[in-house]
Order: structure tokens, then C-alpha cells, then sequence
């Protein structure tokens, strides 16, 4: 079956840092890739996605590319803020039997202080 | 924007009693979730529907059930609450699998005593 990887939290950065979050995946056929983010007391919402090899997300200064030869879709960004702190999915999702299937990663908080 | 609504943010219940969580979505979506989120757990799928009356057991159904009676509002059942179901419980919509994300209501904080 499909899964993803993500590291471990929590990560912890200074304000101005720059931020990976390193997320793999396995999975059969072609699948979207996203990355979502959860802001405390809130539901999930979406950050960025790519829908084939090589397709660049990128949404508020976060990128991050499909990379079908290393089964990769790594979060960066360049200069993170206090206001980015928060909890980030990876998930992939693949169409198989004409409904989606959706694969979270176990999330990965982060914190950014002043 | 979509909008995905869940009726409650906080829920206190006691052991043994029926709960309903609702849900509703204004985009039209034919594919509805309904998650629980635990710490250290992530995101764990408990049913999903594709249509109107159909439903599909996701990956920890055990005790509770689902109703889609119209397209736009789907509910999660819990028959007889125990402590064990405390958590959080997302609702979510999304569109034309697989490149459509999913839309998530802001959660329901279920608490059973």
C-alpha cells in the first residue's frame, strides 16, 4: 500500500531561518502530492501541491518539488516567520478505483522564535 | 472558498451515550472523510464516502458508523461512546481524485467521560 514518511518534530528555527521538512513516499501509479498545514485549534488546510514528476508547488514563500527518482516532496522555504509555526502534513493521493485515497505522513510541528 | 462546517468545536459526552458529529460542504464534492487525530498518531481515516448512501470503512471503523443521506452533509455516529474515542475529528471534502486537495472543516474536540 501507499505510505509517507516525514521527519520527526519538533523543529525548532530561529525567525529568518531557513526551513526543510523532508518528506518520501511509496506508492503505485502516479499520485498527487501535497503539502497541508494545521495553525493551533484549527482544521488542516492546503499549503502547496504538484501533480506530476517534476511540478513545483508554491504558496506563501513554502516550495516544494515532486521528485519521482527519489520518491521525494521536500518542504523549504527561506526565511521562516513566528507566524509559521505550526503543524505541516505530507500526503499523497492516488485515484485508484475512481474515488480518492488520501496517505498522511504523521505531521511534523514547528516552532519559530523570535 | 470552499467551505466545510462541523457543527460543534467542543463536545462533552458521557460513556455509552449516541454522538453525532455533523458535517456539511458547499462545493458540491462527491468525496467526503471523516478523521480522528490523535498525538503521536497523525491522521487516522475511520470511514469515507463517494456518493450519496455509499460509504466505505477507512482504516479504524471500529465503533462507529456514517450517514450520507445528501451530498452536501455527511455524519459520524459513535452507537454507545467510550473514553477511548476522546480526540479530535476532522471532516474533509474533496473534489476529482487524485489532484484535487482535500478541504477540512476546523475539527470537533470530542471529550467522553
Amino acid at each position: 500500500g501507499n505510505s509517507v514518511t516525514q521527519m520527526e518534530g519538533p523543529v525548532t528555527l530561529s525567525e529568518e531561518a531557513f526551513l526543510t521538512i523532508n518528506c518520501t513516499y511509496t506508492a503505485t501509479g502516479y499520485p498527487s502530492l501535497f503539502w497541508y498545514v494545521q495553525y493551533p485549534g484549527e482544521g488542516l488546510q492546503l499549503l502547496l501541491k504538484a501533480t506530476k514528476a517534476d511540478d513545483k508547488g508554491s504558496n506563501k514563500g513554502f516550495e516544494a518539488t515532486y521528485r519521482k527518482e527519489t520518491t521525494s516532496f521536500h518542504l523549504e522555504k527561506g526565511s521562516v516567520q513566528v507566524s509559521d509555526s505550526a503543524v505541516y502534513f505530507c500526503a499523497l493521493s492516488d485515484g485508484s478505483g475512481g474515488y480518492q485515497k488520501v496517505t498522511f505522513g504523521t505531521g511534523t510541528k514547528l516552532q519559530v522564535i523570535p | 472558498d470552499v467551505k466545510v462546517t462541523q457543527s460543534s468545536r467542543y463536545l462533552v459526552k458521557r460513556t455509552g451515550e449516541k454522538v453525532f458529529l455533523e458535517c456539511v460542504q458547499d462545493m458540491d464534492h462527491e468525496n467526503m472523510f471523516w478523521y480522528r487525530q490523535d498525538p503521536g498518531l497523525g491522521l487516522r481515516l475511520i470511514y469515507f464516502s463517494y456518493d450519496v448512501k455509499m460509504k466505505e470503512k477507512g482504516d479504524i471503523p471500529e465503533g462507529y458508523s456514517v450517514s450520507r443521506e445528501k451530498k452536501e452533509r455527511f455524519s459520524l455516529i459513535l452507537e454507545s461512546a467510550s473514553t477511548n474515542q476522546t480526540s479530535m475529528y476532522l471532516c474533509a471534502s474533496g473534489g476529482d481524485p487524485p489532484r484535487s486537495p482535500l478541504h477540512f472543516g476546523n475539527g470537533t474536540r470530542l471529550t467522553v467521560t
